[in-house]
Parts: C-alpha cells; sequence; structure tokens
C-alpha cells in the first residue's frame, strides 16, 4: 500500500495564480481531511470530508475549495493565490477516526 | 469546546536520558480518544501512541509510554533512553467521538531536542 500519496512535494506560485494539491489513498478510508502548517506552527484544518460526496469547511476555508467524487481522491484548489497562504500542505485520512489519521509526506507552497 | 495544551513550547535532553512531555485537555465527554504524533525534521507526521479513555491502563510502544490521568485531563509522554532520532515536533491530539463531524484537535505543539 502506498498509504497517503500528494504531490507535488514542492511549488512555488505566483500571486494571483491558481492550482491543484492532489491527495490519494489506497486504504479505502471514508474520512479525509486537509491541514496547513505554516513555519513553527500547529496544524489548522482547511476542509474536511467523511466520504464520497460530502465535504465540509474546517477553521481556515478561504481561498481553498475542495470536492470528493471519489473515495480515493481529495484534491485541493487554490484560487487567487496569495503570500498568505504560503505554507505546508498535509492531506491525512482514516477509516474510522479512533485509530488516528494517517498523513502524507506534505507540499510545501511558497507564493511570490 | 475541547481544547489541548501543550504547556512545554520546547525542550532539550541530553541522548539516553528521559524526558517526559506534557499535555492537557478540556472535555466534557466521558468517552475519547488521546493520541501523539510525532513530526521529525522530515515533516512527516507519524503517530507514536494513541490511548482510549475508557481503558485504565496506560499504552506503550517500546521506549514511548504515556501517563494518562483522567479526571485531571493530563496526558503526558514518557520517552526512554532518548535518541538523536527523538529530535521533533511532537503534537498532542484529542477526539471524541459522537459523529460523524468529529474531529482530532491538535495542541500547538513541543519541539524537542536530543542533544549528544
Amino acid at each position: 500500500n502506498a498509504g497517503v500519496t500528494q504531490t507535488p512535494k514542492f511549488r512555488i506560485l505566483k500571486i494571483g495564480q491558481s492550482m491543484t494539491l492532489q491527495c490519494t489513498q489506497d486504504m479505502n478510508h471514508n474520512y479525509m481531511y486537509w491541514y496547513r502548517q505554516d513555519p513553527g506552527m500547529g496544524l489548522k484544518l482547511i476542509y474536511y470530508s467523511v466520504g464520497a460526496g460530502i465535504t465540509d469547511k474546517g477553521e481556515v476555508p478561504n481561498g481553498y475549495n475542495v470536492s470528493r467524487s471519489t473515495t480515493e481522491d481529495f484534491p485541493l484548489r487554490l484560487e487567487l493565490a496569495a503570500p498568505s497562504q504560503t505554507s505546508v500542505y498535509f492531506c491525512a485520512s482514516s477509516y474510522d477516526r479512533v485509530d488516528g489519521y494517517t498523513f502524507g509526506s506534505g507540499t510545501r507552497l511558497t507564493v511570490v | 469546546a475541547q481544547t489541548v495544551t501543550q504547556s512545554q513550547p520546547e525542550m532539550s535532553v541530553q541522548e539516553a536520558e528521559t524526558v517526559t512531555l506534557s499535555c492537557t485537555y478540556d472535555t466534557s465527554e466521558n468517552n475519547y480518544y488521546l493520541f501523539w504524533y510525532k513530526q521529525p525534521p522530515s515533516r512527516q507526521m507519524i503517530l507514536v501512541i494513541r490511548q482510549e479513555a475508557y481503558k485504565q491502563q496506560n499504552a506503550t510502544e517500546n521506549r514511548f509510554s504515556v501517563n494518562f490521568q483522567k479526571a485531571a485531563k493530563s496526558f503526558s509522554l514518557k520517552i526512554s533512553d532518548s535518541q538523536l532520532g527523538d529530535t521533533a515536533m511532537y503534537f498532542c491530539a484529542f477526539m471524541k467521538l459522537m459523529n460523524r463531524d468529529d474531529k482530532i484537535i491538535f495542541g500547538k505543539g513541543t519541539r524537542l531536542h536530543i542533544l549528544p
């Protein structure tokens, strides 16, 4: 099993550009999450999904969008990138949550 | 609302020593789960240990163990015989499981340095 796979690992965007961060898992997990982690800080939840076709906002959703058309994939879309979106982005998934989350290796995004 | 507090932003210990990281949480729930995650410089988030609140026995995983004090709402992590590879950010986390929208709540982390 590959676990949770995030692509790309690094990306530099110019202000106003858009991009999609990809996240896929092969563990048949129902629950999926997107977090951002600013330098030296903890994790902030952007969006989450409890199953295919269902998404919901976390604590910092502004400037982002998600979709969950399949169980495996949970892409995060950044529209009109801003310097405040410079961060490391983590995708995570879980089957039933009681065993915690499995995290991807993260995407380091810089907006200049 | 549930909160998780890690009162030690940063700690340093010598290799082979034992270190304890503190965590307290606030909840009115009786059944919940607690976790410790490790984030080394590679930035990968790794689950270190988990505890189910209804189990009184403290969880252990090799050199890692917890001291779970339910009444005090305390969940500290003890690392025995610390190694250089234990250098990382450690996050304490809490989750109740009442409905599908319940999520893990993370503390702000403790940065641990193991010194040679």
